[in-house]
């Protein structure tokens, strides 16, 4: 398994701000992921966080809204940025292991509120 | 595109009753199904993957089976501490190792 650490756990922020979520892993990982999971909803992906090239974002998710860094192969931030209430959402990062199966492992989350 | 479903959306056991809950799917070639395990303010916790139709695994009271359209989780016995939401998720053959997961099967186990 992979140890992931994500930050904050939770937040509650002003509508028209914005919030960085931290996510570190214990080791080198390839892939890194982004996911979002609205209240009585799947999780949903956000973007896939590349390091060194820009992220890739799955359908109805932009870069101006929701900005991601990879700097590394053990460290990713996503921003929520300009917020709306629309925006409270549990987020999720998670990594693939490329090894005998491709298990992806999530971090705990970071629980949004915005008010 | 991939679809996934999962059933019951919710379920009320008493300890020690069995049960099973359904993943059904639709996907452009299955690469993996995957469950997770997700308690209340915690990220999912993988608990199996399964590869091909016929396949099964087993861990502790769960087993989960796959078959060409759909995967079940069945709970032998459960104790109280089974209680969480169950979440199912297909990785295609295509394309990065993106999951698309259903809403998941919330149990609720009462002593």
């Amino acid at each position: 398994s992979a140890v992931i650490s994500q930050k904050p756990s939770r937040d509650i922020c002003q509508r028209g701000t914005s919030l960085t979520i931290q996510c570190q892993v214990d080791s080198q990982v390839t892939m890194m992921f982004w996911y979002r999971q609205q209240p009585g909803q799947s999780l949903t992906l956000i973007a896939t966080a590349n390091q060194g090239s820009e992220a890739t974002y799955e359908s109805g998710f932009v870069i101006d809204k929701f900005p991601i860094s990879r700097p590394n192969l053990t460290f990713s931030t996503l921003t929520v940025s300009n917020m709306s209430p629309e925006d409270s959402s549990i987020y999720l990062c998670s990594v693939v292991r490329q090894g005998i199966g491709t298990e992806a492992f999530f971090g705990q989350g970071t629980r949004l509120t915005v008010v | 595109e991939d679809q996934v479903t999962q059933s019951p959306e919710a379920l009320r056991l008493q300890e020690g009753e069995s049960s099973s809950l359904n993943c059904s799917y639709t996907v452009s070639g299955l690469r993996g199904l995957f469950w997770y395990r997700q308690d209340p303010g915690k990220g999912p916790e993988f608990l199996f993957t399964l590869y091909s139709a016929g396949e099964e695994k087993e861990k502790e009271r769960l087993k989960a089976t796959l078959t060409k359209k759909e995967s079940f989780l069945h709970i032998t016995a459960p104790k109280p501490e089974d209680s969480a939401t169950y979440l199912c998720a297909v990785q295609a053959r295509s394309g990065y190792s993106t999951l698309t997961f259903g809403k998941g099967t919330m149990l609720l186990v009462s002593p």
